[in-house]
């Protein structure tokens, strides 16, 4: 059973076009998080949710919007993709002890 | 604001020889330090981390770190590798926040281990 589950794998779009991401944990955890890494490994948080609130918000255009309809799921949307976009976004959770689990990431390609 | 800074950037050394991964942090609050393995296009796994207690933490694979206060570093070493051990190696923190679970990790650069035969 994955813990931190993310879907799609790999997601080829071009400019302009709205996609989504999906992301679900059954660990149990009140956190969700989605981190950016980007096309020299640096990875950056984006989104915080805990129990379905939204706590954390870095610097992030507001074409991205995460959702969280449950504290099991942390979906993020993107408007409008932009070749900048082009990354790999992690999805990961945390709970008790500070135990980070993170999702086998999604590589989005903007074309 | 914390900050972590990974002093090299890529590492090679041979099979069955020692490794150090350095990691140096910054942060006016105290933390909580990681150690993550990503493979080629994989995940991130996490190797160890220091919460509270002794300084030296054992991890999987055979890795350990060693947390320092005074110098605020959280070397990562393995007294013989493998060429499994080939990866991206990232040293994160998290705040200490009130015993809350959602502190946000913040990561160093990464340092690329090379492990050659």
């Amino acid at each position: 059973d994955t813990a931190v589950s993310q879907t799609p794998k790999y997601l080829v779009t071009q400019m302009g076009n709205d996609k989504s991401i999906k992301c679900e944990q059954n660990l149990g955890h009140d956190t969700m998080y989605w981190y950016k890494q980007d096309s020299k490994k640096f990875l950056k948080i984006m989104f915080s949710y805990n129990n379905k609130e939204l706590i954390i918000n870095e610097t992030v255009p507001n074409r991205f919007s995460p959702k969280s309809p449950d504290k099991a799921h942390l979906n993020l949307h993107i408007n409008s993709l932009e070749l900048g976009d082009s990354a790999v976004y992690f999805c990961a959770s945390s709970g008790h002890h500070y135990g980070y689990t993170f999702g086998s990431g999604t590589r989005l390609t903007v074309v | 604001a914390q900050s972590v800074t990974q002093l090299d950037s890529q590492v090679p050394v041979f099979e069955e020889a020692p490794v150090e991964l350095r990691c140096n942090y910054s942060s006016s609050v105290s933390v909580y330090l990681f150690w993550y393995v990503q493979y080629p296009n994989q995940g991130l796994q996490l190797l160890l981390k220091y919460l509270s207690g002794s300084t030296l933490v054992k991890g999987i694979n055979g890795f350990e770190a060693e947390f320092n206060k005074s110098q605020t570093s959280f070397h990562l070493r393995k007294p013989s590798v493998h060429i499994s051990d080939t990866a991206e190696y990232f040293c994160a923190v998290s705040s200490v926040a009130g015993g809350t679970s959602y502190g946000k990790l913040t990561f160093g650069q990464g340092t690329i281990l090379t492990v050659h035969p």
